[in-house]
């Protein structure tokens, strides 16, 4: 089945303590972004890339970095994470002619 | 940034009915695309138009693209249960956009009494 997968579903983490949000493609898309969703505030985008080792600045990047090294994951990292990065956030892929994303189920993640 | 004016905010209707919501933009859009989103997922796609003007439907639900191509608009027609979630349009601007970006609405809450 054509999927992007991500992984863990639900993290309650700590400030400061670096984690990494895994996400998978099996659509050989090229594009490949983060969201995240908060409520009032719809999604905004964190990072993108358009293809193996070429990534870029969404609208919030700060306190975020990403790496493509091989096309079909693009894990997102917080290095020193805090309460404000509490949030739902969404991967998303499309192929390069295309331009709509399929989303992934989401990662809730919870900062204390 | 570019922002993307979705309305209403929420609505709460009776099973049934029809149901509208608009996008709008001081921007002139590429592509208008309209995604729903249902507890604990993320958005799926519903509808993708191309040109102004254009006018797509996929079910219940119709989609148009504005002939300014600064607004799009969603109906869903006779209303059932499984219609609540959220809405969100989202766009490519045709300015100042980046390759790998769509701009999102803020989404329509749906809710629908049996």
């Amino acid at each position: 089945e054509a999927q992007v997968t991500q992984n863990p579903r639900y993290l309650i983490t700590v400030t400061g303590k670096k984690l990494t949000v895994t996400c998978s493609q099996n659509m050989n898309h090229e594009y490949m972004s983060w969201y995240r969703q908060d409520p009032g505030l719809g999604l905004r985008q964190i990072y993108y890339s358009m293809n193996v080792e070429v990534t870029d600045k969404g609208d919030v990047p700060e306190g975020y970095k990403v790496s493509r090294k091989e096309k079909r994951n693009f894990p997102l990292i917080l290095e020193s994470p805090s309460p404000n990065q509490t949030s739902l956030y969404f991967c998303a892929s499309r192929p390069g002619q295309v331009p709509y994303y399929t989303f992934g189920s989401g990662t809730r993640l919870t900062v204390v | 940034g570019q922002q993307l004016n979705q309305s209403p905010q929420s609505m709460f209707i009776q099973e049934g009915e029809d149901v509208s919501m608009n996008c709008t933009s001081s921007s002139i859009f590429n592509t208008w695309l309209w995604y729903k989103q249902e507890p604990g997922e993320g958005p799926v796609l519903l509808i993708a138009l191309y040109k102004a003007g254009e006018l797509t439907s996929n079910g219940r639900l119709t989609a148009q693209f504005g002939i300014t191509r600064k607004d799009s608009f969603l109906n869903i027609s006779a209303s059932i249960p499984s219609d609540v979630g959220i809405y969100f349009c989202a766009g490519r601007p045709h300015y100042g956009g980046s390759q790998g970006n769509l701009i999102f609405g803020k989404g329509t809450k749906l809710s629908v009494k049996p």
